[in-house]
């Protein structure tokens, strides 16, 4: 199953709100995970189930969808959030990952 | 605490073998599977793949079959990735991640702090 993230980079201010989607190449239910990664770092876990948020993570983020079409969406960005964002579909082995999302200043 | 630790930085020469490891502590290590995820310099996230430490229960990733070997040994809570015949395009930084329940097909909620390997003649 192949994951397309779009847009692939974006910028954005503190406060702003920011949506970033993930397009299936096939119906995965709402077998989907999100992921943070700063650069020299882990990535980390922000929602799975396509719209649990993981626990300690703020609630300004928030993920919808379900089958072929998913969003994550930031409320009010903060400084903190400039990462790079990932999909991952949990429905078919291989587990793959989306193409990643980078949310600059 | 829950934490995964990684063996060191790797320099290589293409064609030399290569075993880096990821240590479990703070939960039952055989009770959760464990997942290898590529990160190649300034790309994307790769699934390689998962085993399964109790009885090295295995799912690869069909991009990384016959390249890598998973491993564990549950004695001393680590899992193993293993190349025989490292090449130029396995320069990258490897994790290892812990979903979060016992379903293989689960989120990494548990990672390593990644291991850089780098290989060049």
């Amino acid at each position: 199953i192949q994951l397309t993230q779009s847009p692939s980079s974006l910028s954005a201010s503190v406060g702003d709100r920011v949506t970033i989607t993930c397009r299936a190449s096939q119906g995965i239910s709402s077998y989907l995970a999100w992921y943070q990664q700063k650069p020299g770092k882990a990535p980390k876990l922000l929602i799975y189930g396509a719209s649990t948020l993981q626990s300690g993570v703020p609630s300004r983020f928030s993920g919808s969808g379900s089958g072929t079409d998913f969003t994550l969406t930031i409320n009010s960005l903060q400084s903190e959030d400039f990462a790079t964002y990932y999909c991952q579909q949990l429905n078919t082995y291989p587990l793959t990952f989306g193409g990643g999302t980078k949310v600059e200043i | 605490e829950v934490q995964l630790v990684q063996s060191g930085a790797e320099v290589k020469k293409p064609g030399e073998s290569l075993k880096i490891s990821c240590k479990g502590s703070g939960y039952r290590f055989t009770s959760y599977w464990i997942g290898w995820v590529r990160q190649m310099p300034g790309k994307g996230l790769e699934w390689m793949g998962i085993i399964y430490p109790d009885d090295s229960d295995t799912r690869k990733s069909p991009s990384f079959q016959g390249h890598v070997t998973f491993s564990a040994d549950k004695s001393i809570s680590t899992a193993f990735l293993q190349w025989r015949s490292l090449k130029a395009s396995d320069t990258a930084m490897y994790f290892c991640a812990r979903p979060r329940s016992v379903y293989p097909d689960d989120a990494f909620e548990i990672w390593g702090q990644g291991t850089m390997v780098t290989v060049s003649s």
